[in-house]
């Protein structure tokens, strides 16, 4: 048990309404991301977050934004759900930059979001 | 388009066999990391690799990183049922090190 939170775990939505996905974390850990993966596709990257405040794109953030006011939680926003945004999304944390090897990404349980 | 390539997409071999993943890349990587993920759950970490031709094993798990940093293989000896899942590689590419991943190699050992 990494101490990540995902919820809600399942969500089924209709197209053109406002989602938000919730990641809570007991670690502290600095950074946070969410993650969608689909068939064929892996997991892509959809934002990060450095720090209180602090947060950037990924490589698929289109139609999502990203909210971190506290250190424990970080907020995926679907404004608009569309049927392409039907994925199941991954929130991740890790105390230290991941370039050297130095640290270790744990992965919450996975919300499972279907827009209809 | 998929900056990791695995290969092959799916797996199916009888216990006691051996096998290997591959995951391919033109781009070169300052750690690359190999997952599991089963079905309902989030991906585990198995190992990370970081120089160029290092050789970590995990029990019956050896993990290879090529002298380019740029691909590297899983292979499992003598595969056991408990070995089935979903085997992601991951590479870190910036100074940041946000991970790109590869769409995956479906495992299925049977008894």
């Amino acid at each position: 048990d990494a101490g990540i939170t995902q919820s809600p775990r399942h969500k089924v939505t209709e197209t053109g309404t406002p989602v938000t996905l919730r990641c809570h974390q007991t670690e502290n850990h600095r950074y946070m991301y969410w993650y969608r993966q689909d068939p064929g596709h892996g997991l892509r990257l959809i934002h990060y977050s450095y720090g209180v405040k602090d947060t950037d794109k990924g490589e698929v953030s289109d139609g999502y934004s990203v909210s971190r006011s506290k250190t424990e939680d970080f907020l995926l926003t679907l404004e608009s759900a569309t049927s392409s945004q039907t994925s199941v999304y991954f929130c991740a944390i890790s105390e230290d930059n991941l370039s050297l090897g130095r640290d270790t990404i744990y992965f919450g349980e996975g919300s499972w979001l279907t827009v209809v | 388009t998929q900056l990791l390539e695995q290969s092959p997409q799916f797996l199916s071999i009888q216990e006691g066999e051996n096998l290997t993943v591959y995951c391919n890349s033109s781009s070169v990587f300052s750690s690359l990391q190999w997952y599991r993920q089963e079905p309902g759950e989030g991906p585990v970490l198995l190992v990370t690799v970081v120089t160029g031709g290092e050789v970590k094993k995990l029990k019956r798990l050896t993990f290879q990183f090529g002298d380019a940093r740029k691909d590297s293989s899983l292979h499992i000896t003598a595969a056991q049922p408990g070995d089935t899942g979903l085997y992601l590689c991951a590479g870190a590419t910036d100074s940041w090190g946000k991970l790109q991943f590869g769409a995956g190699t479906q495992v299925v050992v049977t008894p």
